[in-house]
């Protein structure tokens, strides 16, 4: 059966050091993969999206990489910051009119 | 601000009751979903509508029901509540041909 793993514990890291989630899956073909922030009780904040033909995209400073062969992808927060504290999800979707399947999440947490 | 709107933002019923949520998508927005979020289940994908029409269901008890209304706002309704339906509900939406979806805030629903 298809399943999508994140790194199941929080993650602390300290002020000014870069972050990296892992998001592992098996037994799924994504032709996109996404990361979403979310904050307690809130919902879901789009941060990025990646195509399957694609190896690394960036933004600001957040990159995202996406290796097909190893199935997983990489999400890398540098310079992170106490505001970057959040869970982040990552979500797998085939394309075409199939559901969007997302990871439980990483709790991120940066001290100061 | 995603530009989603939910209402109601907290609901607390009774077994055996029915409830029905609300969302209103981005403007210009014509698919919506709506997802499940428990703490021990994480983001449970449910339903998407677009323009409408279902075009992607997920693991969605036979007691909700959802539907697309011509203006394009949509209804997730819950019947027959048992405790375990107790979750935040997320509806998000997406513009045609863009694979990120905005989240609105929720709604909290407690079964007593």
């Amino acid at each position: 059966s298809q399943k999508i793993e994140q790194n199941s514990e929080a993650l602390n890291i300290q002020e000014g050091k870069t972050a990296t989630l892992t998001c592992n899956y098996t037994n799924y073909s994504p032709a996109y993969l996404q990361w979403y922030r979310q904050d307690p009780g809130r919902g879901p904040v789009f941060l990025l999206l990646i195509r399957e033909n694609e190896k690394e995209k960036r933004k600001e400073r957040l990159k995202v990489t996406f290796d097909t062969t190893l199935k997983q992808s990489l999400f890398h927060i540098t310079a992170s910051q106490p505001a970057d504290s959040a869970t982040y999800l990552c979500a797998l979707d085939p394309g075409g009119y199939q559901k969007v399947t997302f990871g439980t999440g990483t709790k991120l947490q940066v001290i100061p | 601000d995603s530009g989603v709107t939910q209402t109601p933002k907290h609901l607390i019923t009774a077994t055996g009751q029915r409830v029905t949520l609300r969302c209103s998508p981005r403007s210009g927005d014509l698919s919506v979903y709506w997802y499940q979020q428990s703490l021990d289940q994480g983001l449970q994908f449910l339903i998407q509508y677009y323009n409408g029409e279902e075009r992607a269901k997920g693991n969605i008890l036979e007691r909700f029901s959802a539907q697309q209304f011509p203006d394009l706002h949509s209804e997730l309704n819950l019947s027959s509540l048992e405790l375990g339906d107790s979750a935040l509900y997320f509806c998000a939406s997406s513009r045609e041909g863009v694979y990120e979806q905005y989240f609105g805030p929720g709604t909290r629903l407690t079964v007593t």
